[in-house]
């Protein structure tokens, strides 16, 4: 089965850091880009960050650039969010997203269960 | 960067036809994907592409584009159609970046 599992997610305080993860399987991980999104609590979806199939390329938000951190590791078929500097506007549910094409459009086929990041003193 | 407006609320009677729409620019040279969501549970992708359905999503959902709009139909709309919907695409400022619509709480009566 082709799946995206998330962890990591918890309670921080304001400023501080968290490492998200995201295994994949059923899949062959390294031969797709992955992206991270977030919802805010009854909000809509927002790109977070993206990184291409091999990890050579990465982007971000741009709430986000200086503060957080993708990788990948394809030989663990995990994918990571190395988040710092946290705020109370990061508070959110994170999901993964395996990204399917990349042409004229790009969708997310495959996404994760999430897993909630409370940001809060 | 760019992005895509849909309205907050549409409503449909059961059975009967609705079309939720997603506006911006980035739509001009980048089709939608459109995305089915249920209280507490992740994102489903349901349209893509011009107007290509992922396997299980059933046929009544179909996209178009025209200009800087896409819409997507769900023709003969069911109970289980309920959700929250959005789109996504490309963001046409060359950044690689994606952007999402604000969503659109689909209520079928």
């Amino acid at each position: 089965e082709v799946q995206l599992v998330e962890s990591g997610g918890g309670l921080v305080q304001p400023g501080g850091s968290l490492r998200l993860s995201c295994a994949a399987s059923g899949f062959t991980f390294s031969s797709y880009a992955m992206h991270w999104v977030r919802q805010a609590p009854g909000k809509g979806l927002e790109y977070v960050s993206a990184i291409s199939s091999n990890g050579g390329s990465t982007y971000y938000a741009n709430s986000v650039k200086g503060r957080f951190t993708i990788s990948r590791d394809n030989s663990k078929n995990t994918l990571y969010l190395q988040m710092g500097s946290l705020r109370a506007e990061d508070m959110a549910v994170y999901y993964c997203a395996r990204v399917k094409g990349y042409g004229d459009y790009i969708a997310f086929d495959i996404w994760g269960q999430g897993t909630m990041v409370t940001v809060s003193s | 960067s760019s992005e895509l407006t849909q309205d907050p609320a549409v409503s449909v009677a059961l059975g009967q036809t609705v079309r939720i729409t997603c506006q911006g620019d980035s739509l001009r040279s980048y089709y939608a994907s459109w995305y089915q969501q249920k209280p507490g549970q992740a994102p489903v992708l349901v349209i893509y592409g011009k107007n290509n359905r992922p396997s299980g999503i059933p046929d009544r959902f179909s996209g178009s584009s025209s200009g800087n709009t896409a819409s997507l139909t769900i023709t003969g709309a069911q109970a289980e159609d309920e959700a929250d919907y959005y789109c996504n695409s490309r963001d046409s400022s060359g950044n690689h970046h994606v952007v999402f619509g604000g969503g659109t709480k689909l209520t079928v009566l």
